[in-house]
């Protein structure tokens, strides 16, 4: 168990929804990253959070968008959902020495 | 460019068998860091080492070890006497620091009982 929780676990929805993915980081970690693992682009950096800011960003869609809240969680929000958005979302958090710690992620099935 | 080359795209290897798994990056910084991650059927992505650039040595963990070249730009992954448990997808990666983390393709690695 990495500490990093990720809510829910399975999401089923329909193209044109919009979805909210929860992430809590291990306690004391300031910094949140968002990635996506598909089968044709593989795992895939999208965004990271250190202390509330936005610090980089990756291969995230303009209709994705994240935010890190003052308690240090982390929402990852899907709006006009295509077939292709389908994937794995991992959430990681980590703390001053830069490793990493990936939660159990969110597996989203768009129809 | 940040890049990770994961040529073997699947493996498969009878049980007992020692198997290799290779790993070749390209990055322009001289301070980076290298993963490899084990992603097992229930998806779950587990950590299994972080190395920094600085460190070429050598590491060995139970039934693991890790082979970094610098020379080479490789950090190959070898598992000794192979268990069915050890089937699953192996990612490995690359980060400049304080950053994302740039995944391989992965290797799916089939061990046969």
């Amino acid at each position: 168990d990495s500490g990093v929780t990720q809510t829910p676990k399975h999401l089923i929805t329909a193209t044109g929804q919009r979805v909210t993915l929860r992430c809590s980081p291990r306690s004391g970690d300031l910094s949140v990253y968002w990635y996506q693992q598909s089968l044709d682009q593989g795992l895939q950096f999208l965004i990271q959070y250190y202390n509330g800011e936005e610090r980089a960003k990756g291969n995230i869609l303009e209709r994705f968008s994240a935010q890190q809240f003052p308690d240090l969680h982390s929402e990852l929000n899907l709006s006009s959902l295509e077939l292709g958005d389908s994937a794995l979302y991992f959430c990681a958090s980590s703390d001053r020495s830069n490793e990493q710690f990936f939660g159990p992620g969110t597996r989203l099935t768009v129809l | 460019a940040q890049k990770v080359t994961q040529a073997q795209t699947e493996i498969s290897v009878v049980e007992k068998e020692d198997v290799t798994l290779d790993c070749v990056y390209e990055t322009r910084d001289t301070t980076y860091y290298l993963f490899w991650y084990k992603q097992p059927p229930s998806g779950e992505l587990v950590f299994l080492i972080r190395r920094n650039s600085f460190d070429e040595q050598n590491e060995i963990s139970g039934r693991y070890s890790w082979n970094f070249q610098k020379s080479t730009s490789s950090f190959n992954f070898t598992i000794t006497a192979s268990q069915v448990v050890d089937s699953a997808v192996y990612f490995c990666a690359l980060s400049e620091g304080d950053d994302k983390i740039i995944f391989g393709k992965g290797t799916r690695l089939h061990i046969l009982p």
